[in-house]
């Protein structure tokens, strides 16, 4: 079985673009979670998407959002970045419930400038 | 909400020898999971613990949950230069439907 993968890799943007970053969860799995990781911050929980419907939101600003299609696949978007916003973005993927566990892809490694 | 405190931040090791590393909660524990991640990259998942008292293991790493300390603790059996990176333990708080996670404890085993 595939595990989650997330595209981009590595990101380079300047301050005030916008960037979107892409999920796709483990076949079978409805639900994705997308986390910032800083060296300061740590692991952050910034929003849950299951069966296309937003769950549960972190404490972020609303330049942070997202989405969640019809195949589960997910995508994030930050807009008007700032350098703040660099950081290890990872997404997670399970099969939907409360317990079950929580499976996550690489990253994307956002650098704003 | 809810925190999770893990100690040690770091641990130094040799190889061979025991290490045991702790997640402590400042609220109730409605599940917990434990995970390991190579600097900069995904976290992979180890174990999950959601019954007062049940323990785990995958290969060398054992992990156990107290429900009533709110503290789950990791332990590595004879570790290897493999078993280096950082542990993450993180919390499904039901209130909200999220994760919580700790700040971490990273784990160098020397040769």
């Amino acid at each position: 079985k595939a595990g989650v993968t997330q595209t981009p890799r590595y990101l380079i943007k300047t301050r005030g673009q916008q960037v979107t970053l892409s999920c796709s969860p483990i076949s079978g799995h409805r639900s994705v979670s997308w986390y910032q990781q800083t060296p300061g911050q740590g692991l952050q929980f910034l929003f849950e998407y299951f069966s296309e419907t937003q769950r549960n939101k972190g404490n972020f600003p609303g330049r942070f959002s997202g989405r969640q299609f019809s195949n589960s696949r997910s995508e994030m978007n930050v807009s008007t970045l700032e350098l703040g916003d660099s950081a290890l973005y990872l997404c997670a993927s399970s099969l939907g419930g409360y317990f079950y566990e929580q499976y996550f892809g690489p990253g994307t490694r956002l650098t704003v400038t | 909400s809810q925190e999770l405190e893990q100690s040690p931040q770091s641990l130094i090791v040799q190889e061979g020898k025991n290490l045991t590393i702790n997640c402590t909660s400042s609220k109730t524990l409605y599940g917990l999971y434990w995970y390991k991640q190579k600097y900069g990259e995904g976290l992979i998942f180890l174990m999950m613990l959601q019954k007062g008292g049940e323990e785990k293991s995958h290969e060398k790493i054992t992990a156990k949950l107290d429900e009533k300390k709110q503290q789950s603790s990791l332990h590595i059996t004879a570790s290897q230069p493999s078993h280096a990176g950082i542990y993450l333990c993180g919390a499904l708080n039901t209130n909200a439907g999220k994760s919580t996670f700790g700040d971490g404890t990273t784990l160098t085993v020397k040769p």
